[in-house]
């Protein structure tokens, strides 16, 4: 099993639906947790950051953190072609810096 | 915000021929870099971790003789892939620390492509 994991998609979507975006983890030691988008060929910028379990909202992104299922989640609201781009989650341990990838999600959102 | 460059942007070589790429922070001190490496289509894998004025550390798989790492100054960290072949095509991107721990504060480079004939 791998230590993270993310359905690849490809997702695509119209323009103004929700979006939501799932990783699943398996390293309970997890407490760091992030959400990264990153365009095509270029490197990946840092969207939601959030630490243990709960909700984090920003703008048009809420970034759900259940460390008792082990899972993540990050939605996007009134969804653009501007975002439109790989989104991969990443955690980390508490006492590492070392980050552990997902393998990413494509999204791709439709005028 | 924190910017991060990579240079070059892209790379062709031919096999056997090392590839030098750098990795700069602009505007800001970076103690720790990062290294990484993505396939298409794959995510982002941790090579190693760069800190200035010491040795790099490296991740179980990769060969430091083969990714050599260089961090000479708080700005300045550089991999050089030496005698470079066709599987080691593929997007390096490095990142840098800037000043805490905490993810946060963690920038990434653009990524360079390496495309090894």
């Amino acid at each position: 099993q791998k230590e993270v994991e993310q359905d690849p998609g490809p997702l695509s979507v119209p323009e103004g639906a929700i979006v939501s975006l799932n990783c699943t983890y398996s390293n309970s030691a997890f407490q760091y947790f992030m959400w990264y988008r990153q365009y095509s060929r270029k490197g990946p910028e840092l969207l939601m950051y959030t630490y243990s379990s709960g909700n984090k909202e920003d703008g048009r992104f809420t970034a759900q953190v259940d460390k008792s299922s082990k899972y993540i989640s990050l939605f996007i609201r009134d969804s653009q072609p501007s975002d439109s781009a790989t989104y991969l989650c990443a955690m980390e341990e508490t006492s590492y810096d070392k980050v552990i990838f997902g393998p990413g999600t494509s999204l791709s959102v439709i005028p | 915000g924190a910017v991060v460059s990579q240079h070059p942007s892209w790379v062709i070589c031919k096999s056997g021929t090392s590839v030098k790429i750098e990795c700069r922070s602009l505007d800001f001190q970076a103690t720790t870099m990062f290294w990484y490496r993505q396939f298409p289509k794959q995510s982002l894998m941790l090579m190693a971790t760069s800190n200035e004025g010491s040795k790099a550390t490296y991740e179980q798989g990769v060969e430091k003789d083969k990714f050599l790492i260089n961090h000479a100054s708080l700005t300045l960290s550089t991999l050089t892939v030496t005698s470079a072949h066709p599987e080691d095509s593929s997007f390096y991107i490095c990142s840098a620390l800037g000043g805490s721990t905490r993810r946060e504060t963690q920038y990434f480079g653009p990524g360079t492509r390496l495309l090894v004939l």
